[in-house]
Parts: structure tokens; sequence; C-alpha cells
């Protein structure tokens, strides 16, 4: 089954630097890769995916890119603001339509 | 909001029985998920479903049961053969399960004392 590892666990940055989180997933089928932002005492949210027939996809700040060979994905963020401050999560869909997530990473944006 | 909803928020119960987590959709969507999330453990997959009457373990399926009677209902036991129960728990739903987005309900926050 799917195996998705994220890291880093914590990051800390500074307000307008970036922030990149990456992930590697097990299943070569796999083919449905979200990224969810939770805020404390919230849900999780999507905020980007991306499929396997694209390497790249921007939203504003926020991009992903997909390296199907290497089996990674990385969420960048640029110009980050306070308001970034949460855990993300990356998640790939495998073969069984299982929806399997990593271990996510807390992301603390200071002033 | 969202469409998913569970209930109850929080639940307290006492150790060695069974508890059900509630969790509904009116999204009309064919697949639905149960996740456990525990601090710095992200979110376990414990069972889906993606299509009425039949579901499928996830990772950490022991000591849990669900069913899949309508599309709209997925809820969970968790039984007394469930050895650490106290948990947030977090249902989600998608269109296929394949490649679609998944909403998530706001969660139960079980504590067993």
């Amino acid at each position: 089954g799917e195996n998705v590892e994220q890291h880093p666990s914590t990051l800390s940055v500074q307000e307008g630097d970036s922030a990149v989180i990456k992930c590697t997933y097990s299943d070569s089928a796999s083919n449905y890769f979200p990224w969810y932002k939770q805020e404390l005492g919230k849900r999780p949210q999507l905020i980007i995916d991306i499929r396997s027939n694209v390497g790249e996809k921007k939203d504003q700040r926020i991009a992903v890119t997909l390296n199907k060979t290497a089996k990674h994905f990385s969420l960048h963020i640029t110009e980050t603001q306070p308001e970034d401050s949460a855990v993300y999560f990356c998640a790939a869909t495998d073969s069984w339509g299982k929806l399997q997530f990593g271990a996510g990473t807390q992301v603390v944006v200071t002033p | 909001d969202g469409g998913i909803t569970q209930s109850p928020k929080y639940l307290f119960r006492k150790e060695g029985q069974n508890v059900t987590l509630s969790c509904e959709q009116n999204l009309n969507h064919d697949a639905m998920y149960w996740y456990r999330q525990d601090p710095g453990q992200g979110l376990r997959l414990i069972y889906y479903s993606q299509i009425v009457n039949d579901f499928q373990k996830g990772d950490i399926a022991e000591g849990y049961s669900v069913s899949r009677e309508k599309k709209e209902s997925f809820p969970l036991t968790v039984t007394s053969a469930q050895k650490n129960p106290t948990a947030f728990y977090l249902c989600a739903s998608s269109i296929n399960g394949m490649n679609t987005e998944a909403f998530f309900g706001q969660g139960t926050r079980l504590t067993v004392v």
C-alpha cells in the first residue's frame, strides 16, 4: 500500500521568506496529490492539488511540483504571512483509492 | 458548512464501552473515510468506503468497525478492543475517491476515562 513521508516536521520562517515542504510516496500508481492546511482547532482544508499528468501547478503564493520518476512532490509558499502559520499535510491517493496522508509540517511564520 | 457533519463534537466514555461516532454527508459523494489524528502523527486512515455496502481497512483498523448501508452515512464504532481510543477522529468524503478533493467534517474528540 501507499506510504507517504513528509519533511520537515516543523518549519519556522521569517515573514516574507519562502517555505518549502517535501513529500515522498511509494506507490508508483498513485495519481493524485493534494495538500491540506489545518489551522488550530479547525478541520483540514484543501489548498492546492496536482494530478500525475502535470509537473507543476501554481495558485497565487502557493505552488506544488511533482516528480513522478523520483516519486516526490513539494509545496512552495512564497512571501509568507502570519496567517500561513498552520499544520500542512501532503497526501496521495493509491491505486485502490486510499487517501494516505503524511505526518504533517507545523509552519510558524514570525513577524 | 461543507456538507459533511460529525456528531457529537466531544464524547466521553468509560473504558470497556463501545461508542459510535456519526458521520453524515449531503454532497452525494461516493467515497467516505475515517481518520484518527494524534499529536505529531498526522492523519492515520482507519477505514474507507468507495461505495455503498463496501468498505476497506486502513492502516489502523484494529479495534474499530464501520458500516456503509446508506450513501450519506458512514458511522464508526470504537470497540473495547481498541487499546488507546482517546483521540481526535475526522471523517471525510470525496466525489469518487480517486482523484478529487476530500472534504472533512469538524471532527469528534473522544475521551475514554
